[in-house]
């Protein structure tokens, strides 16, 4: 059961660099989500998609763009990366949007430097 | 805004006692509450997950307590082990919402 996958799992960029972070999931998921953890802020959203084709923003979008072209995938971009886009950045994915658990994937550990 | 804590942020116990972990959360329109594990390092792994209209739920060691009107739960770990050494994580669902709003967590640290 490979369940929520992230690739890849470490990236070091330099500042202006470009980069697309890809989640996979194979629960038929409708529901993905991007959120960054930073050390003392918790996670924080990112971006959403409620289901094949839509995205939308989240707490802290700015920096970041996604696609929702296939339901199994979720892909965060970003297009000119700045040092405080350091983080570990973690996607998880939920059936729907009341009462069920949410999986999440290992993560990938991005520096900017 | 669904704010949530969790408290204390750092706790430090001999082995073989029981513990508790609180969370707190500022709006009761809630779906669910989820308690998830961290290992430093690695990803969230779900511990417990209570839907709004439960008052418990347990695996194994663990229980979660959920009091909706009140905006509280706690996660009790009986007989804590070193293995239980990670960061716990409390997570709300919201009505008003479509994520996750996580606490900064409780470190969690078990020494033999």
């Amino acid at each position: 059961n490979a369940g929520v996958t992230q690739t890849p799992k470490f990236r070091v960029l330099k500042t202006g660099q470009s980069m697309t972070l890809l989640c996979a999931q194979d629960m038929n998921h409708e529901y993905m989500y991007w959120y960054r953890q930073d050390p003392g802020m918790g996670l924080r959203l990112i971006h959403y998609s409620v289901g094949e084709g839509t995205t939308a923003k989240g707490e802290v979008p700015d920096g970041y763009n996604v696609s929702r072209l296939k339901k199994q995938n979720f892909l965060l971009g970003l297009e000119s990366a700045a040092p405080s886009q350091t983080s570990v950045y973690f996607c998880a994915s939920t059936s729907d949007r009341r009462g069920t658990e949410a999986f999440f994937g290992q993560g990938t550990r991005l520096t900017v430097v | 805004k669904q704010e949530v804590t969790q408290i204390p942020a750092a706790l430090s116990v001999p082995e073989g006692e029981n513990l508790v972990l609180n969370c707190s959360f500022t709006d009761s329109a809630i779906y669910n509450l989820q308690w998830f594990r961290q290992d430093p390092g690695k990803g969230l792994t779900s511990l417990l997950l209570i839907q709004s209209s439960q008052r418990e739920q347990t695996s194994g060691r663990l229980n979660a307590s959920l009091d909706k009107s009140s905006g509280r739960s706690t996660l009790y770990i009986a007989a804590s082990q070193p293995g239980d050494s990670a960061t716990y994580l409390c997570a709300v669902r919201s009505n008003s919402g479509y994520a996750l709003n996580f606490g900064k967590g409780t470190s969690l640290l078990v020494t033999p």
